[in-house]
């Protein structure tokens, strides 16, 4: 059974940073594109940053590029997203999400999601 | 910069009756990639319908009352006989972006 589980949501103040987890289980994480995406409360979808199947390639949307970076760690079959320089408009619940070969950045599997919530 | 326009905004049918969710795309790619999502409150995001190429795929496990169909820059998403359990948010994406979302509501 495929399998995402994000962590490291929590309350941050303003310019902090919060480092995201997502544990993959029940496939090859290391064939996989993945991606992180956010939804604000209740707002719609928006894609975060996404990352090739070594970590040598990585995109993010132009809002928190220079403030996140999307890495992972194949051993561990680990995606994180450290985010840094915190705004309230960053507040959402962020969700990872495997790419679907081929599909042009299309998720076939999501995690459950984890709240981040930037306040004072 | 692709923009997904989804209509209407919100679908407000009963169960068993058709649902016809649009999603235009602002700019026509060459090959032609889409996905339709649906979400529930407080869950994750579920893929019903991708495309890849021009082939529309249904995911794994999603009834065959979901279809998907295009004609140019504009999708649709089909439900044939609405369920109870079909009222949801219906978002579509492509390239990473994704439309605003169609509500179906009962």
């Amino acid at each position: 059974e495929v399998k995402l589980v994000e962590s490291g949501g929590a309350l941050v103040q303003p310019g902090g940073s919060l480092r995201l987890s997502c544990v993959a289980s029940g496939f090859d994480f290391s064939t996989y594109w993945a991606s992180w995406v956010r939804q604000a409360p209740g707002k719609g979808l928006e894609w975060v940053a996404n990352i090739d199947q070594d970590g040598s390639r990585t995109f993010h949307v132009d809002s928190v590029e220079g403030r996140f970076t999307i890495s992972r760690d194949n051993a561990k079959n680990s995606l994180f997203l450290q985010m840094n320089s915190l705004r309230a408009e960053d507040t959402a619940v962020y969700f990872c999400a495997r790419e679907i070969p081929g599909g042009a950045s299309s998720f076939d599997y999501w995690g459950q999601g984890t709240l981040v919530t930037v306040s004072s | 910069e692709i923009v997904l326009t989804q209509s209407p905004a919100t679908l407000s049918l009963s169960p068993g009756e058709r649902a016809t969710l649009s999603c235009r795309a602002s700019q026509s790619r060459a090959s032609t990639y889409l996905a339709w999502y649906q979400q529930k409150p407080g869950q994750a995001p579920r893929l019903l319908i991708y495309v890849i190429s021009d082939a529309f795929n249904r995911a794994t496990g999603i009834p065959d009352r979901f279809s998907g169909s295009r004609s140019g820059t504009d999708f649709t998403l089909t439900i044939s006989r609405l369920e109870p359990e079909d009222f949801a948010v219906y978002y579509c994406q492509r390239y990473g972006v994704f439309g605003q979302g169609t509500k179906v509501e009962i």
